[in-house]
């Protein structure tokens, strides 16, 4: 079964401070890997997006790895501002038209 | 700007009634999609477009009916068979990459 886990569930950092989340995933056929940022109340917003061959793609403080042997990914916040609370969603593509999501993991940034 | 648009934003459905839902884009993407966001849980299918005139069902189908008569347009209506409709309605679009809108928030009254 196509499943893609994320951890932690919620996450709550000081400003200024890294956080790393994490994305586990069992989906067959692997097409790429996407990293989504959705305000309470908004739709989701891409960040990254990595291919099979791609290890490491950043996106200003925002710095996602794959690794397609263990079937892992991370997204690394640097420096957090308050701005980036909201739900981080981990979408594997399984194939044209063919999305996995995960749950989310909830990051709140306190001042 | 380029984009999809939902609307409304927010929708109140009595028992019994039905409601459609708006989703307009201008990427001209001939993918769309319909999911459903409840609290806590990842977006669930509820149907998917690939082309004009042409949709299938998704994971969570039963209740729900689309139409695709244009591309830039992929309606989803609730129908009084969806025993439980509150939730966060997201649409979307694709080629290489998915888009979405920015949800329509619908509760029944």
């Amino acid at each position: 079964k196509n499943q893609v886990e994320q951890s932690p569930q919620s996450l709550i950092i000081l400003e200024g401070k890294n956080c790393t989340l994490q994305c586990n995933y069992t989906v067959s056929p692997f097409s790429n890997l996407r990293w989504y940022k959705q305000d309470t109340g908004r739709g989701p917003v891409s960040l990254t997006i990595m291919t099979f061959s791609e290890n490491t793609k950043s996106n200003g403080r925002y710095t996602a790895t794959l690794d397609a042997d263990t079937k892992q990914s991370s997204l690394h916040i640097t420096a957090s501002q308050l701005s980036d609370s909201a739900s981080y969603i981990c979408v594997v593509s399984a194939g044209t038209y063919k999305y996995i999501f995960g749950t989310g993991t909830r990051l709140k940034v306190l001042a | 700007d380029g984009g999809i648009t939902q609307s409304p934003k927010y929708l109140f459905r009595k028992e019994g009634q039905n409601v459609t839902l708006s989703c307009e884009q201008n990427l001209n993407h001939d993918a769309m999609y319909w999911y459903r966001q409840d609290p806590g849980q990842g977006l669930r299918l509820i149907y998917y477009s690939q082309i004009v005139n042409d949709f299938q069902k998704g994971d969570i189908a039963e209740g729900y009916s689309v139409s695709r008569e244009k591309k830039e347009s992929f309606p989803l209506t609730v129908t009084s068979a969806q025993k439980n409709p509150t939730a966060f309605y997201l649409c979307a679009s694709s080629r290489d990459t998915i888009y979405f809108g920015e949800g329509s928030w619908l509760t029944v009254v």
